[in-house]
């Protein structure tokens, strides 16, 4: 069955500073994996998706993640954190046959401090 | 472009009474449609979801039910609402047959009193 995990249940990250976001997956084929964003009291926001390609993707806002097959992660980064990105972070898989149903992982929550 | 919307934004209402949530997506047809339930602190709880009208898939055992009267209606429901099931409650619509993206609505606030 196909998992997402995201270890982190908070970071808190200087703004200025970089930011790495890590999410590890299970899943028995080539995956679709995601990355959105919840500001408090909102829906989610579709920052980044990887489906095949470059490993590396580039999403909105200057988010980037590194999809590692090997590592069975897809981990988000962003070189410098502005107090705007402070929100909550889902990672999820997907199939890439057919109807398939996300996964999401339990979510990050960001604190930007000054 | 497509858009998606869910009411009411926040609803309180007494353990016991009947709930009635709706989710309408504009600017695409026959996508899928899903329920999500948000816990506080909590991660996301796939309820329900639809592929096409009158077709309803349950993810979760409970008093919640849901209906897809029209392509861009959803809607969850509830006879008897327990105080578990307060929460948020996102609705979301992917495209059927791609890559089963999910866009969210803006999501319903409920507290069960």
């Amino acid at each position: 069955a196909q998992s997402v995990t995201q270890p982190d249940i908070h970071i808190t990250v200087s703004e200025g500073a970089s930011l790495e976001l890590r999410c590890n997956y299970s899943y028995g084929a080539t995956p679709y994996l995601f990355w959105y964003v919840q500001s408090p009291g909102q829906g989610l926001q579709l920052l980044l998706k990887y489906f095949s390609g470059d490993t590396l993707v580039q999403g909105i806002k200057g988010f980037e993640a590194e999809f590692k097959r090997s590592q069975s992660s897809f981990n988000l980064r962003k070189p410098s954190v502005h107090w705007s990105d402070a929100a909550e972070y889902f990672c999820a898989v997907g199939g890439n046959t057919g109807f398939q149903k996300l996964v999401f992982g339990t979510g990050t929550r960001l604190l930007v401090s000054p | 472009s497509q858009t998606i919307h869910q009411w009411p934004a926040t609803l309180v209402q007494p353990v016991g009474s009947p709930l009635s949530l709706e989710c309408t997506v504009e600017g695409t047809s026959n996508p899928n449609l899903y329920w999500y339930r948000q816990a506080a602190g909590r991660g996301l709880q796939l309820l329900f979801y639809s592929v096409g009208i009158g077709q309803i898939s349950s993810e979760v055992p409970q008093n919640l039910s849901a209906s897809r009267p029209q392509d861009r209606q959803f809607i969850l429901s509830s006879k008897k609402l327990l105080l578990s099931d307060s929460g948020f409650y996102l609705c979301a619509w992917s495209v059927r047959g791609a890559s089963n993206e999910q866009y969210f609505g803006p999501g319903t606030r409920l507290t069960v009193t």
